[in-house]
């Protein structure tokens, strides 16, 4: 069955330096989206996009994050300047948009701010 | 958002069926109510969906209350490696095929042996 992949698994940056995090959705999928989830918290929804757009974005979403899909596979999330406060494992998610049918989640990226 | 209320732990024991509760009183007529799970820290996993007809695949079934005000999600037979938070949602539809999940505290179901 198709998956969504996301790589690295685990992630460990120093505070203020950029990270990208990159996803591969379901190929024939068209709607991408990210959340993120701090230790113990619950999984929070980041940004959805479509057709090269940011569709909607979270309060949570502000200018240091960036999203992107440089070619035709992968799905990138930037974070310019790490905080602390963006230590948490980050989903990437993606759907076909269609008939209601599920969005379909990659297993995560753990990214720890030192 | 259309909010939903879980209890926040269940256990159940290996080989029975596993009854999960969910309220959504504040559904609105065309929105879906969404099951998934998440198993340790890896990703959310899609379970199954529903509107109003009650629905069944392979992992599950789902039977959701004629005023589509409550669902329950059933596992048949749990076993061990069905431990894990579920998580009840009522999906919100954006524009244009784009949507938003909104993950609440779900119910932590432990299967016992």
């Amino acid at each position: 069955e198709p998956e969504v992949t996301q790589t690295p698994s685990h992630q460990v940056t120093q505070m203020g330096q950029e990270v990208i995090l990159r996803c591969v959705p379901i190929s024939n999928h068209l709607y991408f989206y990210w959340y993120r989830q701090i230790l113990g918290q619950k999984v929070e929804f980041l940004v959805s996009f479509y057709n090269n757009e940011i569709s909607e974005k979270s309060e949570i979403f502000d200018d240091q994050f960036s999203v992107e899909r440089p070619d035709g596979s992968n799905f990138t999330l930037k974070i310019r300047s790490t905080k602390l406060e963006d230590s948490a494992m980050y989903f990437c998610a993606s759907s076909t948009g269609m008939d209601n049918q599920p969005q379909h989640f990659g297993d995560g990226t753990r990214l720890s701010i030192l | 958002d259309a909010k939903t209320t879980q209890p926040p732990s269940m256990d159940c024991a290996e080989g029975r069926a596993a009854n999960l509760p969910c309220n959504h009183s504040t559904i609105s007529g065309n929105e879906y109510v969404y099951w998934y799970r998440q198993i340790h820290s890896q990703g959310p996993q899609y379970i199954i969906h529903g509107l109003k007809n009650n629905e069944t695949n392979e992992m599950a079934s789902l039977i959701i209350t004629e005023d589509r005000k409550s669902s329950t999600l059933i596992l048949p037979h749990a076993t061990l490696r069905d431990t894990a938070v579920y998580y009840c949602i009522v999906r919100v539809a954006l524009n244009f095929g784009n949507e938003k999940l909104t993950f609440g505290t779900g119910t932590r179901l432990t299967i016992i042996p």
